[in-house]
């Protein structure tokens, strides 16, 4: 089915160590994003790749990095996990700029650091 | 700073029932807005888009609409079911040049309809 597929499902690290996390859309879309959701704080922008070969940080980029690695992929990395990034982790894309057209959604990865 | 609430955060109603979520924004120049279904451990589905210039969309059983002047938007559910039972959020696109980085998630309502 076409989509935003995100791997894995489910991770968890111990503080300190490093993971990188996938995400794959089919539908030609220019832009991506990676959130993350938290009890009762919504869901909140970590980075943004408006088209490919750009990045651009959100609203709480600090402890992760990202690559847009061509027009389908855009990965997000923890160099040193920490507890406060325990969280679940979506990836979206639309069409262009924006969300003039609305956002798809992976299903998410959700994350635990112990 | 654009707020986004949503309340009640959970609703419970028996089959059959229509119901209405609310949406309540604090900046009204925003460019849409938008519902989403969240289903326990998935990601989010959108439901419905409504431009700013638009007053209202419909899908299905679905109904949104838009007041910008009060900042709030509601969605109605006709004849729920069982199947509606999931976390519904609004999100609100700004008027700004590009805007999408600062697209606001309202927290969500949780439906629960009870058979």
């Amino acid at each position: 089915n076409a989509g935003v597929t995100q791997t894995p499902k489910f991770q968890v690290l111990k503080t300190g160590q490093s993971m990188t996390l996938q995400c794959a859309q089919d539908m030609n879309h220019n832009s991506m994003y990676w959130y993350r959701q938290d009890p009762g704080m919504g869901l909140r922008l970590i980075y943004y790749s408006a088209s490919e070969g750009t990045t651009d940080k959100g609203e709480v980029p600090n402890g992760y990095n990202v690559s847009r690695l061509n027009k389908r992929e855009f990965s997000l990395r923890l160099e040193s996990a920490a507890p406060s990034q325990t969280s679940v982790y979506f990836c979206a894309s639309t069409v262009g700029r924006g969300a003039r057209e609305g956002y798809t959604f992976g299903s998410g990865t959700r994350l635990t650091v112990v | 700073k654009q707020e986004v609430t949503q309340i009640p955060a959970a609703l419970s109603v028996p089959e059959g029932e229509n119901l209405v979520l609310n949406c309540s924004f604090t900046d009204s120049a925003i460019y849409n807005l938008q519902w989403f279904r969240q289903d326990p451990g998935k990601g989010l589905t959108s439901l419905l888009l409504i431009q700013s210039s638009q007053r209202e969309q419909t899908s299905g059983r679905l109904n949104a609409s838009l007041d910008k002047s009060s900042g709030r938007s509601t969605l109605y559910i006709a004849a729920s079911q069982p199947g509606d039972s999931a976390t519904y959020l609004c999100a609100v696109s700004p008027m700004n040049s590009g805007g999408y980085q600062k697209v606001t998630f309202g927290t969500g309502t949780k439906l629960q309809v009870i058979p």
